[in-house]
């Protein structure tokens, strides 16, 4: 699976948008970026995922380059319940390896009030 | 419609004891996955199973941790003997199929902690 890039931390002011980017240079043809998020040590939460059209949803919208290079997750009104480290994750689409979600060290978003 | 249910959430056992983790996944999912988070470290997958099979164990530990999923009843992940490394969060999740794109919903966890 292709890498990802994400900055470690990132602010964000309360019912503000807040736009996380991630880096994925390296993804093929086959492979879709996936964003969880983990609030606090719980379980990891799946908020998108996409593979080359800009995909919304009830939680967020994922912007994704015309070359794949890269892609944004945008929350579009953040609240404080938004604290989280948020995970870029590719992946290919099936077959052997892709079972696995790959966590890097994600971006910590602070929503701050 | 029921989430990811993972029980005990919390687990205390001594050096040497075995430490049972059960996994029940969502209504309708018959694929398993188990990770481990060590503190302060990212999720690092573990095994993938569906009903009756391993299908991919290739983070597993090599020794004292096995993991099951039968036909009938919750995945298991069992640890024999744990050591003092083995503290950590383990979360389960579960997704309707493995083909073309799909979204892996994951439990709350079991938090082992080995005195």
């Amino acid at each position: 699976d292709a890498k990802t890039t994400q900055p470690p931390s990132m602010d964000c002011a309360e019912g503000r948008a807040a736009n996380l980017p991630c880096n994925h240079s390296t993804i093929s043809g086959n492979e879709y970026v996936y964003w969880y998020r983990q609030i606090h040590s719980q379980g990891p939460q799946y908020i998108i995922h996409g593979l080359k059209n800009n995909e919304t949803n009830e939680m967020a919208s994922l912007i994704i380059t015309e070359d794949r290079k890269s892609s944004t997750l945008i929350l579009p009104h953040a609240t404080l319940r938004d604290t989280a480290v948020y995970y870029c994750i590719v992946r290919s689409g099936g077959g052997a390896g892709s079972y696995q979600l790959t966590f890097g060290k994600g971006t910590k978003l602070s929503v701050i009030p | 419609n029921a989430g990811v249910m993972q029980n005990p959430r919390h687990l205390v056992r001594r050096r040497g004891q075995e430490a049972r983790l059960r996994c029940s996944p969502m209504k309708g999912h018959s694929h398993v996955y188990w990770y481990r988070q060590l503190p302060e470290e990212g999720l690092k997958f573990m095994v993938y199973l569906q009903k009756e099979n391993i299908i991919d164990e290739s983070g597993m530990p090599k020794e004292r941790f096995s993991a099951e999923f039968p036909k009938e009843g919750p995945s298991i992940l069992r640890i024999q003997q744990v050591v003092r490394g083995d503290s950590a969060a383990y979360f389960c999740a579960s997704s309707p199929r493995v083909v073309d794109s799909y979204e892996q919903y994951f439990g709350p966890g079991t938090r082992l902690t080995v005195t």
